[in-house]
């Protein structure tokens, strides 16, 4: 199977930061890659699918890149709304679809 | 509205079973794979099985395997997910998720997977 590893876990930032998120890959999976942002309470987001390719109504603010192995999400100016969780998830080789730790993003 | 609703939270004993419902609307039922998703207390996203709503088949992940059983009824739109002989690990709010795809042109036959639509998820309880 796939592993994901995300850094940092954890992530201190205030509104109007620039923010970057790392995932990587155990083994190369090409750009078959997803980003999801989860809040407390909520149902998980689909932020970015295809490593880079922005979901329908997901503002233009989050960017995804990479290829390979390694990846990122950006966060080009951050809102208040934008503290939560963030997962990757790989569907290159799938079953399973992975899901990578989490990076909490919290208010500093 | 394309939409998933989850069956109620449910409190278990160990040892027991519990059966989570996810009723599809909005969009083709047997258009799309759905899939369970579940996240323990203070633990990250952890992705447990499927189904393929038209066809039946599902798969699971290995440390669900014999203790994962996901079935679908065409007739009401709905799939469920039955997980047995539970322990207070299985403490956790579960989702349910719609698969969609995109096809990579660039990439053959293959198709880029994600999960675009979730269910509100549903508490599970398991304490003695």
């Amino acid at each position: 199977d796939i592993q994901m590893t995300q850094s940092p876990s954890s992530l201190s930032a205030s509104v109007g930061d620039r923010v970057t998120i790392t995932c990587r890959a155990s083994q190369r999976i090409s750009t078959y890659l997803n980003w999801y942002q989860h809040k407390p309470g909520e149902a998980p987001k689909l932020l970015i699918y295809a490593a880079s390719s922005l979901e329908s109504g997901v503002p233009s603010r989050f960017s995804g890149s990479g290829s390979g192995t390694d990846f990122t999400l950006t966060i080009s100016s951050l809102q208040p709304e934008d503290f939560a969780t963030y997962y990757c998830q790989q569907s290159y080789n799938t079953p399973p679809y992975n899901f990578g730790p989490g990076t909490k993003l919290e208010i500093k | 509205q394309v939409q998933l609703v989850q069956s109620g939270g449910e409190v278990k004993k160990p040892g027991a079973s519990v059966k989570v419902s996810c009723t599809a609307s909005g969009y083709t039922f047997t258009s799309y794979y759905i899939h369970w998703v579940r996240q323990a207390p203070g633990q990250g996203l952890e992705w447990m099985g499927g189904i393929n709503p038209s066809s039946g088949s599902t798969s699971s992940a290995q440390k669900f395997q014999g203790r994962l059983t996901v079935t679908r009824d065409t007739s009401t739109s709905t799939v469920y997910m039955e997980l047995s002989s539970l322990r207070s690990e299985d403490t956790a709010v579960y989702y349910c998720a719609r698969r969609s795809g995109r096809h990579n042109w660039s990439d053959g036959g293959y198709y880029y997977y994600f999960m675009d639509v979730w269910g509100k998820g549903t508490t599970v309880t398991v304490s003695s």
